[in-house]
């Protein structure tokens, strides 16, 4: 099973970048990298999912290096609304049996 | 409109005393799952199925029990609960575990609190 690491907490403004980077060294070669965002009192919610290198949808982008061995969710000119925790998740190549998520990252932006 | 939902929102109990957990979706999915969130220790699984009557353990099964007898039920069970059981639960499901583009939908959550 692939284990994650991220960072516990960011902090930014409103209209910045944000990027979370997600350490995954054991991934396997089946396994895809997945991202998702959770409000308090709320079940997660699917941002983005990838393989390799990038990929962009309406609201973020991720990027992959050729090893694998990490992966950074990309939030563009965030507001106080993606004020949340932010979990990556490696597996399900080869069914979603054990998914281990990490800790999750908090991301606070202020004004 | 295409949800999970579990049932109740919140519950207090007391040690030992029986409770189930709903948990029904309504897209077809063939696989569900349990977790818990405690505070520091992020979302864990504690149970999985990936299709009628096919039911596996996650990282802490312990003092839990589930059944899939329909595929858009997967109650989970507390025989007999005890205070280190208090926590948020979330149920989950897919469509095609394993497939690119098929992430994992979850429920509200339920707030649990054993006395």
């Amino acid at each position: 099973l692939a284990k994650t690491t991220q960072p516990i907490s960011m902090d930014s403004y409103e209209g910045q970048e944000v990027n979370i980077t997600c350490s995954h060294n054991n991934i396997a070669t089946n396994d895809y990298i997945t991202w998702y965002q959770q409000f308090p009192s709320q079940g997660p919610r699917f941002i983005i999912q990838g393989y390799k290198t990038k990929v962009t949808n309406e609201v973020a982008s991720l990027f992959i290096p050729a090893d694998r061995k990490s992966s950074t969710l990309s939030l563009p000119r965030v507001s106080l609304s993606d004020t949340a925790v932010y979990y990556c998740l490696v597996g399900g190549g080869t069914g979603f049996q054990k998914l281990v998520f990490g800790t999750g990252t908090r991301l606070l932006v202020s004004p | 409109e295409a949800q999970v939902t579990q049932n109740p929102r919140y519950l207090i109990t007391v040690t030992g005393k029986k409770l189930t957990v709903t948990c029904s979706q309504n897209m077809n999915h063939e696989y569900m799952s349990w977790y818990r969130q405690d505070p520091g220790l992020g979302l864990r699984q504690i149970y999985y199925s990936m299709n009628v009557e096919v039911t596996d353990k996650g990282d802490v099964p312990e003092g839990y029990k589930v059944s899939r007898k329909e595929k858009r039920n997967f109650p989970l069970i507390l025989e007999s609960p005890s205070p280190n059981q208090t926590s948020l639960y979330f149920c989950a499901s897919s469509l095609l575990p394993g497939q690119y583009n098929s992430p994992l939908h979850f429920g509200n959550g339920t707030r649990l609190t054993v006395t």
